[in-house]
């Protein structure tokens, strides 16, 4: 069964900041793995999607990398703004269709 | 492309009640699915619908819960008899295939009293 950890569960930084955000999942007979950002009583947004043979993708501030072979993948934010506070949630899908996601990183960047 | 609508946005009801969500992916997307989410912790899926025909059901999905999707087009999901437990956001996603990712909507907050 597939299961997804993401550390840290918060984190708090000062604006400007550069900080990683990590998530690992137990079975890497993955098909993509997606970062998303939830905002406090909101849907999903999606940020970045990797298939299984990238290694990663960048959109605007925003990295995400893939290491299939060791179940890892790390979220990259650089420059943080108090705009970027949320959840962050990393979500893996296999040979079926559904999404498994982790519990997410609460974020928050202080003016 | 105007996103995945859900409606209603949020829903109170009184346990024993039925309640009806609608979802309405978007219009190229032929994958729709049902997840459920509490307070800190990530969504779960529930089931998921390749046009019409539904492929996949969460053991989660208990006899009390139906999820139809008529035509391929807007999906429902009813929950029978609520209970407290079934208090959650409940979040649907489309997608045109594996390659494209999902697209989540808004979600339905739902309250049982």
């Amino acid at each position: 069964k597939q299961e997804v950890t993401q550390i840290p569960a918060a984190l708090s930084v000062p604006e400007g900041e550069n900080l990683v955000l990590n998530c690992s999942f137990t079975d890497s007979a993955i098909y993509n793995l997606q970062w998303f950002r939830q905002d406090p009583g909101k849907g999903l947004t999606s940020l970045l999607l990797i298939q299984s043979s990238q290694r990663e993708q960048t959109s605007g501030r925003l990295n995400a990398s893939l290491d299939k072979s060791s179940g890892r993948s790390t979220l990259y934010i650089a420059a943080s703004q108090p705009g970027d506070s949320a959840t962050y949630l990393c979500a893996v899908q296999g040979g079926s269709e559904k999404l498994v996601f982790g519990k997410g990183t609460k974020l928050t960047v202080n003016p | 492309d105007t996103g995945v609508s859900q409606d209603p946005r949020h829903k109170i009801t009184k346990r024993g009640q039925n309640v009806t969500f609608r979802c309405d992916p978007i219009s190229e997307h032929n994958r729709l699915y049902w997840y459920r989410q509490t307070l800190g912790q990530g969504p779960e899926f529930l089931t998921y619908f390749q046009n019409e025909a539904q492929l996949e059901k969460s053991r989660l999905l208990s006899d009390r819960f139906s999820a139809e999707r008529p035509k391929g087009s807007f999906s429902t999901l009813e929950i029978q008899r609520t209970e407290q437990g079934d208090s959650a956001m409940y979040l649907c996603a489309s997608s045109r295939d594996l390659n494209y990712g999902y697209t989540f909507g808004s979600g339905t907050r739902l309250t049982v009293v």
